[in-house]
């Protein structure tokens, strides 16, 4: 069975702080990894991950892949108000099926 | 494009009643896949599709039934409603080839009394 784990469950961080998600996973026939951002609506997408090591950036955000680990960080630098929101993580394995963590629910405090 | 559009936003069921949930994309997507979200549990697969006439179950099938008789269209159907069903439920699509970026609905909260 595909399992997800991410963490931390919950953070509380104030504007401008470095936070750093963590996703690890057991996944049968791993083809990619993506992260989805969720505030009070449908997931929109942040990033897919397919090669370790290899960083993917937009704006403030970054993420990076770990084959070897079975892992993924989803990095946010000088974060806003606005960040805050559930952050799911979800490898594709067999048949391109996804399995979503729980997500890591952000909070940042101006 | 539309995208990813799910029919209705909200909905009131008694317990026994059946109902389908619409998704519909205009991407020419392959891939199709329907969610729920519970708090505390993310995201789980309930049902998906890899192209017009091919279904399969995911993670929690029991209580619904889907088909896919065209590419855009994905219903998902509630045979009888139980509470235990109450949750939102999205639709996703994607390319099933090269991307497997999914792309979601708006979503349908769904109470059963």
């Amino acid at each position: 069975e595909d399992k997800v784990v991410q963490s931390p469950l919950s953070l509380v961080v104030h504007e401008g702080d470095t936070v750093t998600l963590n996703c690890s996973y057991e996944v049968t026939n791993f083809r990619s990894l993506l992260w989805y951002k969720q505030e009070k609506k449908a997931p929109t997408f942040l990033f897919m991950l397919t090669s370790s090591g290899i960083e993917k950036k937009s704006g403030r955000l970054s993420s990076i892949l770990d084959k070897k680990e079975l892992s993924s960080i989803l990095n946010i630098t000088a974060t806003q108000t606005g960040d805050s929101a559930i952050y799911l993580c979800a490898p594709v394995g067999s048949n391109y099926k996804l399995t979503f963590g729980k997500g890591t629910l952000l909070t940042v405090n101006p | 494009n539309a995208g990813v559009t799910q029919t209705p936003k909200f909905q009131v069921l008694k317990t026994g009643q059946s109902m389908t949930l619409q998704c519909a994309q205009d991407m020419n997507h392959e891939y199709m896949s329907w969610y729920r979200q519970d708090p505390g549990m993310g995201l789980r697969l309930i049902h998906y599709s890899v192209g017009a006439g091919i279904t399969d179950q995911g993670e929690v099938p029991n209580g619904y039934n889907v088909s896919r008789s065209t590419t855009e269209d994905f219903p998902l159907r509630l045979l009888s409603a139980a509470p235990s069903q109450t949750s939102v439920y999205f639709c996703a699509s994607s390319r099933a080839t090269g991307a497997d970026t999914q792309y979601f609905g708006p979503g349908t909260r769904l109470t059963v009394l």
